[in-house]
């Protein structure tokens, strides 16, 4: 099955600094990929969309100055956290789709995820 | 809004039967997903309704009417490591975007 790697896998960082998550898709390309932020005990929230080459779109109530995401190629995406406050602290998950595969299932295949700690 | 709603926490002993529902209220309705997420892991795939009927696929199987706006997922012959947060997720007309219920954690117990 496709692969999709996250990096880093745990981060902690300071109030006010800005924190990088790359998505990487290993062994298909991905024109689009989905970013999620999941609080503890709680479910996904889809924060953005972004397709290869294009601006993102952002679900309603996220910051699109705040959460930066680029998707320059069709392997890679980044979200980017600017000014981190401790309310940012949450498990990013990102997932990416390729082009219609030969089962539905392989709609999206999901990130490992990333733990931001904001102190 | 997209609602997707999901018991909180449910509890079943090991070797038991235990159904996961999830209803849904969206403006268009595509499929339904359902996930499997341990603690401080990504979800994985686990069934796709689009279909009214039941989808069996080993110890798992999945429901869903489209009419009433319901699903559910069944698990038999439960193991301890069945013990995770169970997530359905539904796509919507003319998109692949996913909308995550609010997710059921089980605990299997001895």
């Amino acid at each position: 099955g496709a692969v999709v790697s996250q990096h880093p896998s745990r981060v902690i960082c300071k109030s006010g600094t800005s924190v990088k998550i790359e998505c990487r898709s290993l062994d298909f390309q991905a024109t689009t990929m989905f970013w999620y932020r999941q609080f503890p005990k709680q479910s996904l929230m889809l924060m953005a969309t972004s397709n290869e080459g294009s601006k993102a779109t952002y679900e309603q109530g996220v910051e699109k100055d705040k959460f930066l995401i680029n998707h320059a190629s069709l392997t890679l995406s980044t979200l980017t956290v600017t000014s981190a406050h401790p309310e940012d602290s949450s498990f990013y998950i990102c997932s990416a789709r390729g082009r219609e595969g030969p089962s539905v299932e392989e709609t999206q295949y999901f990130g490992p995820g990333t733990r931001l700690l904001v102190l | 809004g997209q609602n997707i709603d999901q018991p909180t926490e449910m509890t079943a002993t090991e070797g038991a039967i235990v159904q996961i529902n999830c209803t849904y209220q969206t403006s268009g309705f595509n499929g339904l997903f359902w996930y499997q997420q341990h603690a401080g892991e990504a979800p994985t795939f686990l069934s796709y309704n689009v279909l009214d009927g039941l989808e069996e696929k080993g110890r798992f199987s999945s429901f869903l009417s489209r009419s009433k706006g319901y699903s559910y997922l069944l698990l038999k012959e439960l193991q301890m490591k069945d013990s995770a947060s169970y997530l359905c997720a539904v796509t919507l007309g003319g998109a692949n975007n996913l909308f995550f219920g609010t997710g059921t954690r089980l605990t299997v117990i001895p």
